[in-house]
């Protein structure tokens, strides 16, 4: 079974650009999370889709952050503009957990390590 | 290659030994834990969970124990090898919600062969 796909693996901006990573979920898995993991810290939940909505983006930076999953499968996150403090590595996981009423394992994708300089 | 285990505690343990994670919760709330395992330049990765109504569980060779008293869970892996080098982080979350994992600060374990 393929694993969770993310592009690209690295990339370097200047603050203020703007930039999108994208996901492919494991085949079939309903629900789609976005991470930001800060060096030597856990992961933080961003945004998390069932199918293409959204169930909670209570953390997500709305005012320069942004997510979508139009057609329930694929997944982008763009962050414009952006700043120093976004340097991080932004996981995705997806799950089967068609409702989130009980715990499904999420299967994390390599990751974006994201540089702002 | 990359390294999420910067400046996260460190614990150094020689190939064959016992090593003994530990990790203190918050939330007094949380009835659910998941220990994960994140090696270099990937994602984490699920390796054991145990719910508030057990106070141990064990897997291929880790175990974990959990204390409600004090909010402490451990990860004890046996008999470790080179491969079990990475970060394992604990994470708490509450059942009946939406299950989303509440992740600590991590610890790098490094296994000397």
């Amino acid at each position: 079974e393929a694993g969770v796909a993310q592009s690209p693996r690295y990339k370097i901006i200047e603050k203020r650009q703007s930039v999108a990573f994208w996901c492919n979920p494991i085949s079939g898995h309903a629900t789609l999370y976005w991470y930001q993991q800060i060096l030597g810290q856990g992961p933080k939940l961003l945004i998390q889709f069932q199918n293409n909505g959204v169930v909670d983006d209570s953390q997500l930076p709305k005012d320069r952050f942004s997510a979508e999953r139009l057609k329930g499968v694929d997944s982008t996150l763009k962050i414009q503009p952006a700043k120093l403090e976004d340097s991080a590595v932004y996981l995705c996981a997806s799950s089967p957990a068609e409702v989130p009423s009980s715990y499904n394992e999420q299967f994390f994708g390599p990751g974006t390590r994201l540089t702002v300089l | 290659g990359e390294s999420v285990g910067l400046h996260l505690p460190t614990l150094s343990v020689q190939e064959g030994d016992n090593s003994i994670i530990n990790c203190a919760y918050s939330n007094s709330a949380s009835d659910y834990f998941i220990w994960y395992k994140q090696e270099s330049g990937k994602g984490p990765q699920f390796i054991i969970d145990i719910r508030s109504n057990m106070d141990k569980r064990q897997g291929q060779r880790v175990t974990v124990l959990l204390n409600k008293t004090v909010k402490h869970l451990s990860l004890q892996i046996a008999a470790t090898q080179p491969g079990d080098s990475a970060v394992y982080f604990c994470a708490e979350t509450i059942s009946g919600g939406s299950y989303i994992p509440t992740f600590g600060r991590g610890t790098s374990l490094i296994v000397h062969p």
